[in-house]
């Protein structure tokens, strides 16, 4: 069964920075392109970035280009997304997904506000 | 960037009546491959969204056979034949012939 686990997300100020994590099982991990999407209340959902195989290109939705980095570590097959300056706007539920949304995570809510 | 729209973004249905969800694309989403790159998820309340079709018309593994998708080019639909309560939630079309890939608004699917 594949899992995927997402962790790290919070309250954090402007500014702030975060870590997101995702642990996955239950599928051959290395073999996938793995991305993070977003999810809103008024923009709905935005796919944040993207990470092909051995972490060879990472692509970035534009607001996030600079201050986030999409990374992987196939050795404990787990996901990351780093999140510096963080600004109000990049509120949102965080989901880890597997391809082009074959799996999806329960995702993890990050909150950024004073 | 691909711009997705889907109408209707509310779609009160009877249940066991046939449902339609259409989605169209600013560009067409053909790839040189052959493959055209169109997917369908469904979020229910309270839970991530699932994908239910890719690449147009495939049935992702688990999926009803009363769902089903068609379309070509830059103009899709998701039908379902038969709504089923377990069907209530907001339907998605998502492009991932080049990045970014986009979402649509979603289509809000409740029972009359």
């Amino acid at each position: 069964e594949v899992q995927l686990v997402e962790s790290g997300g919070g309250l954090v100020q402007p500014g702030g920075s975060l870590r997101l994590s995702c642990a996955a099982s239950g599928f051959n991990f290395i073999n996938y392109w793995m991305n993070w999407v977003r999810q809103t209340p008024g923009k709905g959902l935005e796919w944040v970035a993207n990470i092909k195989l051995h972490g060879s290109e990472m692509y970035y939705m534009d607001s996030v280009k600079g201050r986030f980095t999409i990374s992987r570590d196939d050795a404990v097959n787990t996901l990351y997304l780093q999140m510096n300056s963080l600004r109000p706007e990049d509120t949102a539920v965080y989901y880890c997904v597997v391809n082009r949304g074959d799996y999806w995570g329960q995702g993890t809510l990050v909150t950024v506000s004073s | 960037d691909v711009v997705m729209t889907q109408s209707p973004l509310s779609l009160p249905v009877t249940l066991g009546q046939p449902a339609s969800i259409s989605c169209s694309s600013s560009q067409s989403l053909l790839y040189s491959d052959g493959d055209t790159y169109l997917n369908w998820f469904q979020q229910r309340p309270g839970q991530s969204p699932r994908r239910l079709i890719y690449k147009v018309s495939i049935r992702d593994s688990g999926v009803p056979d009363r769902f089903s998708g068609s379309g070509s080019g830059t103009d899709f639909t998701l039908k379902i034949s038969r709504v089923e309560a377990e069907d209530v939630g907001i339907y998605y079309c998502m492009h991932s012939i080049q990045w970014p890939w986009t979402f649509g608004q979603g289509t809000k699917v409740e029972i009359k």
